[in-house]
């Protein structure tokens, strides 16, 4: 158990709709990330964000929005799905914004219908 | 851009056995980080061992080694004595490490290689 924890594990949703990925990360850490990993694209880094603030951004769509609250969880926001959204979406954390080293949660699998 | 290459799909290995995984990664940058990560059935990504390019020791953590060629921008890991738990998908990646040692967890994994041990 690396102490990340994720919710839902599985979600099934239809094209168009909207869901929310909920991340807590380990205790203390301070930096969130988020990751989504498809058959085609493999694993890709979204955005990270370190004490409530936006610190990087990666191959994220427009549709795809994050935010990092005060008590540090997280949460990935998908709007106006595709059929090719359907995911694993992974949630890592770590201690410092000068680590090397991530913990990642067990994933969201996404379905989009 | 980084890129990272793994070259073997899959491979399998005889519980007890030793065996090598491949990495190539390509990047401009002098100073960054590279990693193995497990991905079992259970699908949790799961560090297996971590290597700084700055050292020129290769890590090495219980029966998982790496042997880190810079020059050849080649990274791969050795699994000595396989057990049966080793079965998972195994994925090279990259992170840059940016002025002062900050890193922004910006990992760039490689495609994956399936390892199966079989007893």
């Amino acid at each position: 158990d690396s102490g990340v924890t994720q919710t839902p594990k599985h979600l099934i949703t239809a094209t168009g709709q909207r869901v929310t990925l909920r991340c807590s990360p380990r205790s203390g850490d301070l930096s969130v990330y988020w990751y989504q990993q498809s058959l085609d694209q493999g694993l890709q880094f979204l955005i990270q964000y370190y004490n409530g603030e936006e610190r990087a951004k990666g191959n994220i769509l427009e549709r795809f929005s994050a935010q990092q609250f005060p008590d540090l969880h997280s949460e990935l926001n998908l709007s106006s799905l595709e059929l090719g959204d359907s995911a694993l979406y992974f949630c890592a954390s770590s201690p410092r914004l000068n680590t090397g080293e991530l913990f990642f949660g067990e994933g969201s699998r996404l379905t989009v219908l | 851009a980084q890129t990272v290459t793994q070259s073997q799909p899959e491979m399998s290995v005889q519980e007890a056995e030793t065996v090598t995984l491949s990495c190539t990664y390509d990047t401009s940058e002098s100073n960054y980080y590279l990693f193995w990560y497990k991905q079992p059935p259970s699908r949790q990504m799961i560090l297996v061992i971590r290597q700084e390019a700055y050292k020129q020791q290769n890590a090495t953590e219980n029966r998982f080694s790496v042997n880190f060629q810079k020059a050849a921008k080649s990274f791969s890991l050795k699994i000595s004595d396989s057990q049966l738990g080793d079965t998972a998908m195994y994925f090279c990646a990259f992170m840059k490490q940016y002025a002062g040692g900050t890193s922004y967890g910006k990992l760039t994994f490689g495609q994956g290689t399936i390892l199966t041990v079989h007893p």
